[in-house]
């Protein structure tokens, strides 16, 4: 069982309001990231993260932003959201384990109304 | 960039052997996976292989790999509708930590 949480689970929030979505892993993996899923499946990746104070920009361009203050914490945040960030925000982490196993946390829809 | 393609739907009777494929563009791929969604839910990884196999078996599920032609696929023996979900392919590429997925693969059981 993976020990990645998200919360909240279901947002539901106005145009041009601030946001923070939240992801915490207790497994000690060095590595986290941040995945947007299309409601046509397609994962994108946004953000990732190899250690505390690295980020960087997934293949998807993406107006949130990430932090890595600590290990287990990895936050995303949009300044002022709008209907084009409706979706649903999947956060994983990976460790130093040879397969290199990606653990997802169960998601956060969300709806910028 | 890597690619990684599936086909978007798979509808099979329970009981019945489902195989979804998958293809990548990466040929430096060291490890490719099969990740599955239910719905609500994240990903969870039910199998992976490393490129220099050419087959792995755990229980149910068979993943075969075609290096040359750059194939994978994931055969489930006697599907059953708990299998309903969405298949995921990944692949790792050689010394690079990123893991690219595939476009998803929803299967249907039908009792």
């Amino acid at each position: 069982e993976a020990d990645i949480y998200q919360t909240p689970r279901y947002l539901v929030i106005g145009t041009g309001k601030k946001i923070t979505l939240e992801c915490s892993q207790t497994m000690g993996h060095d590595k986290m990231y941040w995945y947007q899923q299309d409601p046509g499946m397609e994962l994108h990746l946004i953000h990732y993260s190899y250690g505390v104070n690295s980020t960087e920009k997934g293949d998807l361009s993406s107006e949130s932003t990430v932090s890595r203050i600590r290990t287990e914490h990895f936050p995303l945040t949009l300044e002022s959201a709008r209907p084009s960030h409706t979706s649903q925000y999947l956060c994983a982490s990976s460790g130093r384990d040879t397969s290199y196993e990606q653990y997802f946390g169960p998601g956060t829809r969300l709806t910028v109304t | 960039g890597e690619d990684v393609e599936q086909s978007l739907f798979l509808s099979v009777r329970e009981g019945d052997s489902s195989v979804i494929n998958c293809t990548y563009t990466d040929s430096s791929s060291t490890y490719l996976y099969w990740y599955k969604q239910e719905p609500g839910a994240g990903l969870q990884l039910l199998t992976y292989i490393f490129s220099n196999m050419d087959m792995k078996q755990d229980q149910r599920l068979t993943v075969l790999l075609n290096k040359k032609d750059k194939h994978l696929s994931l055969r489930i023996a006697d599907t059953q509708t708990g299998d309903s979900a969405i298949y995921f392919c990944a692949e790792r590429g050689g010394g690079y930590q990123k893991v690219t997925f595939g476009t998803g693969t929803k299967l249907q059981v039908i009792p």
